[in-house]
């Protein structure tokens, strides 16, 4: 099984609706990080949370992070064309130095 | 301020040819990193610099896979020679760290290089 896995891998909803999507992590966190990417170019960086409990806001976008269930969630208010792209969570490890282990990626996509 | 830049955006090439990607990081960013990500899949981390020393290559398939990262500053990756499977975006990314045992450290990355080998 994934050391990351996301769900739903792919979300199409209606412009205006709320959404959630879900990272579990099977290893212990060392900071979750949330990034967007649309299709062919680079990460953007949304959020990163460290601690259990910590709830971040940007604009229309939330995450949260349970960090005894190793779990985060990231939820979109009043979802609009601009939020569409690949949402991707990256775990931190730490084997040695400090690495990011990411998840398979949700693809949302915001129909009007 | 100035983000990862990365070139060349596009890279077309026949199997067994050689190529190269170029990295330049955020000024002052001591760590350097090279994703693989095949389509549908999450990045995977090939090689991890702080500085000019490497840090993390347990994943670069060396027998065809060579990075260098000279003066602590702009880094190549090298595919020779390259397979069918080496088609993906390649990505780099950099963060802060200046230490090599911390515990968080966010990454910023580039826009990418999309290969596609024939």
């Amino acid at each position: 099984s994934q050391e990351l896995e996301q769900s739903p891998q792919s979300l199409i909803v209606q412009e205006g609706k709320n959404l959630t999507i879900n990272c579990t992590s099977s290893k212990t966190l060392y900071g979750l990080y949330w990034y967007k990417q649309k299709y062919g170019e680079g990460l953007i960086f949304l959020m990163m949370l460290q601690k259990g409990g910590e709830e971040k806001s940007h604009e229309k976008i939330t995450a949260k992070l349970d960090e005894k269930k190793q779990q985060s969630s990231l939820h979109i208010t009043a979802s609009q064309p601009s939020h569409a792209g690949i949402y991707l969570c990256g775990a931190g490890r730490l084997q040695g130095a400090q690495k990011l282990v990411f998840g398979q990626g949700t693809r949302l996509t915001i129909n009007p | 301020e100035a983000g990862v830049a990365q070139s060349p955006r596009y890279k077309i090439i026949e199997k067994r040819q050689s190529v190269a990607f170029w990295c330049n990081p955020i000024s002052g960013h001591a760590t350097l990193y090279w994703y693989q990500q095949i389509l549908g899949q999450g990045p995977k981390l090939l090689i991890q610099f702080q500085n000019n020393g490497v840090v993390d290559d347990s994943q670069l398939p060396k027998d065809r896979f060579s990075a260098e990262r000279l003066k602590g500053v702009d880094s190549t990756l090298k595919i020779q020679p390259a397979k069918l499977e080496d088609s993906a975006v390649y990505l780099c990314a950099s963060s802060l760290r200046d230490r090599v045992y911390i515990r968080t450290d966010t990454q910023y990355f580039g826009p990418g290089t999309r290969l596609t080998v024939l």
